[in-house]
């Protein structure tokens, strides 16, 4: 149980274009998603923590215009990209608590490799 | 600020010995420590948890010790195997937040066969 898919798990695109990257909770329910980014050889970093019907809240530093992160549903969420550049390049890896769970644990997607040239 | 540190970034332990993973905090406010496994080009994969009421934690291989007092924790693989080899990961939640936990850097580790 508790799984959580990411899609794409790779993606190449432009640079100026938008990329949007969905999260979802396959078995379980998820008021709250969290997104990282993570570089090579680094920790992961929280960009944003997702909540759903409500704005999501952003680390300090992240642009939230850029950004962009909705969560449609219990078991939706996706992170949008906009107007890449080569320094947005990384892996993103989203997470998701089980609704109601008292405990922190949370659980990860597989992660999406974007590339932007 | 790093307010979770895993100071060995990398560690390398023969088949069959104990891998022991070390993790130091700096905000007396986390009650809750997570230690999670990580693959390349994979998301990370909880391996056990422990609250701060407890001073440690068994599951299978692998067992965490907290020490409130110094603020630090560690993760024990015994033994280890080939298979363990991955990046770990210590995280910390509480304080100011409740929903999100802090990652430290990470420790990679390598078990020789």
């Amino acid at each position: 149980g508790a799984v959580v898919s990411q899609h794409p798990s790779w993606v190449i695109c432009k640079s100026g274009t938008s990329v949007k990257i969905e999260c979802r909770s396959l078995d379980f329910q998820a008021t709250t998603m969290f997104w990282y980014r993570q570089f090579p050889k680094q920790s992961l970093m929280l960009m944003a923590t997702s909540n759903e019907g409500s704005k999501a809240t952003y680390e300090q530093g992240v642009e939230k215009d850029k950004f962009l992160i909705n969560h449609a549903s219990l078991t939706l969420s996706t992170l949008t990209v906009t107007s890449a550049h080569p320094e947005d390049s990384s892996f993103y890896i989203c997470s998701a608590r089980v609704m109601g769970s008292s405990s922190y644990e949370q659980y990860f997607g597989p992660g999406t490799r974007l590339t932007v040239t | 600020d790093q307010q979770v540190k895993q100071n060995s970034p990398s560690l390398s332990v023969q088949e069959g010995r104990i891998s022991i993973l070390n993790c130091d905090y700096t905000n007396s406010m986390f009650d809750y420590f997570l230690w999670y496994k990580k693959y390349p080009a994979e998301g990370p994969t909880f391996l056990i948890s422990i609250s701060s009421i407890k001073d440690k934690n068994e599951d299978g291989r692998f067992t965490v010790f907290l020490n409130k007092s110094a603020k630090h924790l560690s993760l024990h693989i015994v033994p280890s195997q080939p298979g363990d080899s991955a990046v770990y990961f210590c995280a910390a939640g509480g304080g100011t937040s409740y929903d999100k936990v802090i990652f430290g850097p990470g420790t990679s580790l390598s078990v020789i066969p």
